[in-house]
């Protein structure tokens, strides 16, 4: 079955510090793996897409690896930013074409505290 | 300037009505979804529309139904509203390969 898990459900940090948010996936085929961003009441927003071949990616303060050998990926957040209170989300695509099948985890809730 | 605009953003209704969710994106993308976020924040597809041609139904019940007038907008009617339809419905669009999907801000549908 495929299935996207993610870990913790949820986190409190203060302000400043670093964190890391993991993923793992049983997706076959897997084709590429996506971080999302979804404040409350807002739809999701792409921060990092990695295929196979790719185990690294940043976007700002935002990095995620990735081990398509294990099947697994982490999200890693630097120097965390009040604004950073959100709901991350794991996504996996069975494949590559425009139509391909998306495979949401479950998210992790993070609490950033002044 | 918004990509992708769902409407309403709030609904809430009876039992046994019917009612639409209206869906527009303006990036000129070819695909669409339809997305529901449960309790548990799970987000699950039930529909996408390529070129306003269905390609994906997760075995969603009958009382969805998506209408495409045209590859712009993706519309969602439900019939016969039962309370375990109460969710977010997100609304969006992709392009390129792989995908990127922009999503709407969401509708949140209670039943009452």
């Amino acid at each position: 079955k495929n299935q996207v898990e993610q870990s913790p459900q949820s986190l409190i940090i203060l302000e400043g510090k670093n964190c890391t948010l993991q993923c793992n996936y049983t997706v076959s085929p897997f084709s590429n793996l996506r971080w999302y961003k979804q404040d409350t009441g807002r739809g999701p927003v792409s921060l990092t897409i990695m295929t196979f071949s790719e185990n690294t990616k940043s976007n700002g303060r935002y990095t995620a690896t990735l081990d398509a050998d294990t099947k697994q990926s982490s999200l890693h957040i630097t120097a965390s930013q009040l604004s950073d209170s959100a709901s991350y989300i794991c996504v996996v695509s069975l494949d590559s074409s425009n139509t391909g099948k998306l495979i949401f985890g479950q998210g992790t809730t993070l609490q950033v505290k002044p | 300037d918004t990509a992708v605009s769902q409407t309403p953003k709030y609904l809430v209704t009876q039992m046994g009505n019917d009612k639409s969710i209206k869906c527009e994106q303006n990036l000129g993308h070819d695909t669409m979804y339809w997305y529901k976020q449960d309790s548990k924040k799970f987000l699950k597809i039930m529909f996408s529309y390529n070129n306003k041609e269905l390609i994906i139904n997760e075995t969603v019940p009958n009382r969805f139904s998506p209408k495409s007038p045209d590859k712009a907008h993706l519309n969602l009617h439900i019939n016969s509203l039962e309370l375990g339809d109460s969710a977010v419905y997100f609304c969006a669009s992709s392009q390129g390969a792989p995908p990127e999907a922009f999503f709407g801000q969401g509708t949140r549908l209670t039943v009452v």
